[in-house]
């Protein structure tokens, strides 16, 4: 099946700070969703790119479907940001079932 | 419409009890998936309904977990004889036709002593 991997496994920021979160997949996607998990264990869907780039407040995403990766970033981070980042692919099959990545846990320090 | 709305939010239960989860999805989709979360890692698919009909079981559901969505509306899902290893966020999502943007409810943490 289709193997979601997700770099760094971990980063700490300063407040203020950039960063880029990256999410190789194995095989061709129709289907990629980036998630933020609160501290509070709440799935809260950011994006849903699988191709090109969008844009929202200070986040973004790309995805680059033919070299099968996909790119978060996030700019000037807030405290509020912290938590576990994940990205989730669809596999070309259409099943319904989403493929998560093992995420990036953000921690901003104020 | 508040979003997916999962009861409870924790649960304990001792060894060998069976315990249910509900889901209530957003109304307007039609689609909704129950997956499960342990420490640490990203959240593993369990099972698929698209209306009443469950489409696809993932082998992580075992014969002692059971999932039902009556007339294709909430959705609950069954553990009978809990094992420790069944501790874990049990979570539920759903969607609309297309697998576009799924939302997901706040989860039930089962723990289980």
């Amino acid at each position: 099946g289709i193997q979601v991997e997700q770099s760094p496994p971990d980063l700490i920021l300063q407040e203020g700070a950039n960063s880029t979160l990256r999410c190789n997949f194995s095989d061709s996607v129709n289907n990629l969703q980036w998630f933020h998990q609160n501290p509070w264990g709440q799935l809260i869907n950011l994006f849903y790119i699988p191709s090109g780039t969008k844009q929202n407040g200070r986040l973004s995403a790309t995805t680059v479907a033919t070299e099968r990766y996909s790119l978060l970033y996030i700019s000037s981070s807030q405290t509020t940001d912290s938590g576990v980042y994940f990205c989730a692919v669809l596999g070309s099959s259409n099943t319904g079932k989403l493929i998560f990545g093992q995420g990036t846990t953000l921690q901003v320090k104020p | 419409d508040t979003g997916v709305s999962q009861n409870p939010r924790h649960k304990i239960t001792k060894r060998g009890q069976n315990v249910t989860f509900r889901c209530d999805p957003i109304s307007e989709h039609n689609r909704l998936y129950w997956y499960r979360q342990t420490l640490g890692q990203g959240p593993e698919f369990l099972t698929y309904f698209q209306n009443e009909a469950q489409l696809e079981k993932s082998r992580l559901l075992s014969d002692r977990f059971s999932a039902e969505r009556p007339k294709g509306s909430f959705s609950t899902l069954e553990i009978q004889r809990t094992e420790q290893g069944d501790s874990a966020m049990y979570l539920c999502a759903s969607s609309s036709q297309g697998y576009y943007g799924y939302t997901f409810g706040s989860g039930t943490r089962l723990t289980v002593v």
